[in-house]
């Protein structure tokens, strides 16, 4: 199976600053039709997983545009560009280019 | 608007069954592949099983291979997942998710807790 190692696993941000997670995969992520599926997902407490980003640097319906993907290959990074406090929570990178798909240990953001 | 309900979970001693179920409602049912994933606080989140819109494709986790079973019902807009010679290690919340790999189309229900103990 894919390991997806994170890092950091928490991360403590002041309001109105970057933050910056980074996603490591053991083998390459690119498909056999050229696409690149790595995703990123957010878990604020108590909820659900809600995904971010789709194939690296695809932003899905309603995210907001400070959060961003970017990398290739085995390397890959989520940024937020101003933190806000509806940003603390849980993030996960995943990839489902090889299955079975597999998730990253987590991110813990955090206001500081 | 989409909504994901799952039910079933409950308390089931090692070597159990139980039969979850996901309700879908506000979307073309019978055009998006399915999924179930599963969180624990152990070890973390899992891909559990994955069915493809006309079924004709299912993919399993290994460690649930042959213990497992997920099908689903156009007709009712339903999702299963069929959990047979239930261990502790599936003791986690169940969610239903209905996602693309390649649009912006990704949603998940609030999970069904599963406790596999005696």
């Amino acid at each position: 199976d894919v390991v997806m190692t994170q890092s950091p696993l928490s991360l403590a941000v002041t309001l109105g600053q970057p933050a910056s997670i980074s996603c490591r995969s053991s083998q390459s992520l690119v498909h056999s039709s050229g696409n690149t599926f790595l995703d990123w997902f957010q878990q604020r407490p108590g909820q659900s997983p809600r995904r971010l980003i789709y194939k690296v640097s695809n932003r899905d319906s309603g995210v907001p545009d400070r959060f961003s993907g970017s990398g290739s290959g085995t390397d890959f990074t989520l940024t937020i560009s101003r933190v806000e406090a509806e940003d603390v929570g849980v993030y996960y990178c995943v990839q489902d280019t090889h299955w079975p798909w597999t998730f990253g240990q987590g991110t813990k953001v955090e206001i500081k | 608007e989409v909504h994901l309900v799952e039910s079933g979970g409950n308390l089931v001693q090692p070597g159990g069954s139980l039969r979850l179920s996901c309700a879908a409602s506000g979307f073309t049912f019978s055009d998006f592949w399915m999924s179930w994933v599963r969180q624990t606080p152990g070890k973390g989140l899992q891909w559990v099983a994955k069915i493809k819109p006309d079924s004709g494709l299912k993919e399993y986790l290994d460690s649930v291979k042959g213990r497992f079973t997920i099908s689903r019902d156009n007709a009712q807009n339903s999702l299963s997942l069929e959990m047979n010679s239930l261990r502790a290690e599936d003791t986690a919340i169940y969610y239903c998710v209905r996602e693309s790999r390649t649009d912006p189309i990704n949603n998940w229900g609030q999970g069904t807790l599963v406790t596999v103990s005696s």
